[in-house]
Order: C-alpha cells, then structure tokens, then sequence
C-alpha cells in the first residue's frame, strides 16, 4: 500500500502563512488530495488532484506539488482553521490516507 | 444541498453482525461511486469499502474482506454496509461518502459510531 507521511503538528499565529507537507512512499501522478477536519465534524474536502479547489473553499487554501510531494498551503492563516489537515491518495490502490497534521494557533 | 446521513451504529458484541445505512440526497445517487470510511478513535482515516454506480463492482481492503459486504439501492437513494464478524478493532466512526479516483472522497456524511465490545 502506499504510504503518506505527514507531520503530526504546526502551531502558527494568525496572519502567518503555513504549508503541510505529505510525502507518498511511491509515486502518485497528482492524484493526491486535501481534507479539513475539525472536532466532532467529518472531513470536508479542500482541493482536489493536488491543486484544484473544491467549491466553496476559500481562496486562502492552495496545494501543489506532483509525483510523490505535496504541500497544502493556507495564507494567510485564520482562527478559523484550527483542526486537523488529512492528505490522501487515488493513483494507487487501496486509497490511502496520511496521519494528519494537527493545525493549531497560538 | 448535498447530505449524506448514516444511521444503523451501537454497541455490539464481538462475533455479531451490524448493518449500516446511509440515505443520500441533493445529489443523483446513481451516478456515483460510494465509499465507507472509518476513524478509529483519535486516529486517522481508513477506507473501508467501495461501490461502483451499478453495484455489479465492489472492492475492500484486506482488514475487512470476507467479512464487511457494502451494496447500494439506487431506486431509494442508499448505501448500506453489512459488517459481520466484528472485532474490537473495528470499533471507529463510519463515514458515507461519495467518490472518485479525480476528486478523491467529495462529500461526507456526519458519521456513525460503532463500538464492538463485550
């Protein structure tokens, strides 16, 4: 299976700019994509196939990258944006998740 | 306004059997693949099952194969995941969701519990 590698957490003051990394163990063409999870809610989907925004996600959210690095990218950061940040795969089966990068602000 | 909304969780024994559902709407159901994915309590995310949009294709990761049968009901709008021989690590939040290899899990539903325990 492929494996995505993700920080576990970042800590950021509002206003900044952060990046999330997630690197897969093997190459994925771009078809990696971005979830927002907040407490006790279900992910939502940010963009999709590496750098495309789902509808309704504020332009702040960005992603790029291809073959086996990612980065989702919010800038600037708000309050808002407190919650965990899942990358996952579609190029390769099973679909995988990463472990999730744990937003917080300080 | 796209809503997915499971139902079907509790408390069940290990060995027993569970079925959840999951009503769709806002959306044709019939055009999507369907997907369920758990969260094992404070952990990541897990596919769990996918549907094709006829329901003659489904595929399972090797954690649940020969034991979690998903099926569809395109004339009522709904998902369903049978789940037999529970085991305490299936213990987790079931998502319905929507998918595709292009947009990856598109929408989600709110997520029912499951806890397997004696």
């Amino acid at each position: 299976d492929t494996v995505l590698t993700q920080s576990p957490a970042l800590a950021v003051s509002p206003g900044e700019r952060v990046s999330i990394s997630c690197r897969a163990s093997e190459g994925v063409n771009s078809y990696m994509h971005w979830y927002q999870q907040k407490p006790g809610q279900q992910p939502k989907l940010l963009i999709y196939k590496a750098s495309n925004l789902a509808s309704g996600v504020p332009a702040r959210f960005s992603g790029s990258g291809s073959g086996t690095d990612f980065t989702l990218t919010i800038d600037p950061v708000e309050a808002d944006d407190t919650a965990t940040y899942f990358c996952q795969q579609s190029w390769n089966d099973p679909p995988t998740f990463g472990g999730g990068t744990k937003l917080e602000l300080k | 306004e796209v809503q997915l909304v499971e139902s079907g969780g509790g408390l069940v024994q290990p060995g027993r059997s569970l079925k959840l559902s999951c009503a769709a709407s806002g959306f044709t159901f019939s055009n999507y693949y369907m997907a369920w994915v758990r969260q094992a309590p404070k952990k990541g995310l897990e596919w769990v099952a996918t549907i094709s949009t006829s329901g003659s294709r489904t595929y399972y990761p090797d954690s649940v194969k020969g034991r979690f049968t998903i099926s569809r009901d395109n004339a009522k709008s709904s998902l369903y995941l049978q789940m037999n021989s529970l085991k305490s690590e299936d213990t987790a939040t079931y998502y319905c969701a929507s998918r595709s290899r292009e947009r990856g899990f598109d929408y989600w539903g709110q997520g029912v519990m499951v806890t397997v325990s004696s």
